[in-house]
């Protein structure tokens, strides 16, 4: 049961114009809510979090914008660099269940020059 | 953000040897960490939670007697896969959180001749 889903498993983009990554949930135990940048064969690098009492964070680049109403999240990353290329998971915090993360099955971005 | 190390970044073995991997938290102590496994295209799946002074918490369909997880101390976790066979040839990352954000190894990938 995919309770995290990431429906577009890639995403390319010219450089300089913005990424919009998707992500959906079931859970509504879930309380806080992650996006993590991954390479192939290495571990995912944290990017960007949000609790699930705000509906907005930014941080550079990035920015998380959560729709509790809707079970929807996505991550904005403007301007797109070549180096943002690589696979991005949204993941899902359970606050009730040992804090277990719930991960979507990724999307792949590249950015073209 | 805090370190997660992991060793080995990769090892080969024999089908019916054990394997284990080590997981620090090398800037922070963890009570809790976690291990994970990622196939090839898909999504990392947790497979146990493994908790400071006591017994691992494993997933659904996740043989524990197979995967052997010890945390002996607030800084260090250890999988060993047991008698490994090609099919558990995966990439295996391990996470920890110092508070709210669970941040990851670099991966081990395991190859099973």
């Amino acid at each position: 049961d995919q309770q995290v889903k990431q429906n577009s498993p890639s995403l390319s983009v010219q450089e300089g114009r913005i990424s919009i990554l998707n992500c959906d949930y079931t859970n509504s135990m879930f309380d806080y809510f992650l996006w993590y940048k991954k390479y192939p064969a290495e571990g995912p690098t944290f990017l960007i979090s949000i609790s699930s009492i705000k509906d907005k964070n930014e941080d550079g680049r990035f920015t998380v914008f959560l729709n509790k109403s809707a079970k929807h999240l996505s991550l904005h990353i403007v301007p797109s660099q070549p180096g943002d290329s690589a696979v991005y998971f949204c993941a899902a915090r359970d606050g009730v269940n040992d804090y277990k993360l719930s991960f979507g099955a990724g999307t792949t971005v590249t950015v073209r020059a | 953000g805090a370190v997660v190390s992991q060793h080995p970044s990769w090892v080969i073995c024999k089908s019916g040897t054990s394997v284990k991997i080590e997981c620090r938290s090398l800037d922070f102590q963890a009570t809790t960490m976690f291990w994970y496994r990622q196939f090839p295209k898909q999504s990392l799946m947790l497979m146990a939670t493994s908790n400071e002074g006591s017994k691992a918490t494993y997933e659904q369909g996740v043989e524990k007697d197979k995967f052997l997880i010890n945390h002996a101390s607030l800084t260090l976790s250890t999988l060993t896969v047991t008698s490994a066979h090609p099919e558990d040839s995966s990439f295996y990352i391990c996470s920890a959180r110092p508070q709210d954000t669970q941040y990851f190894g670099p991966g081990t990938r395991l190859t099973v001749l």
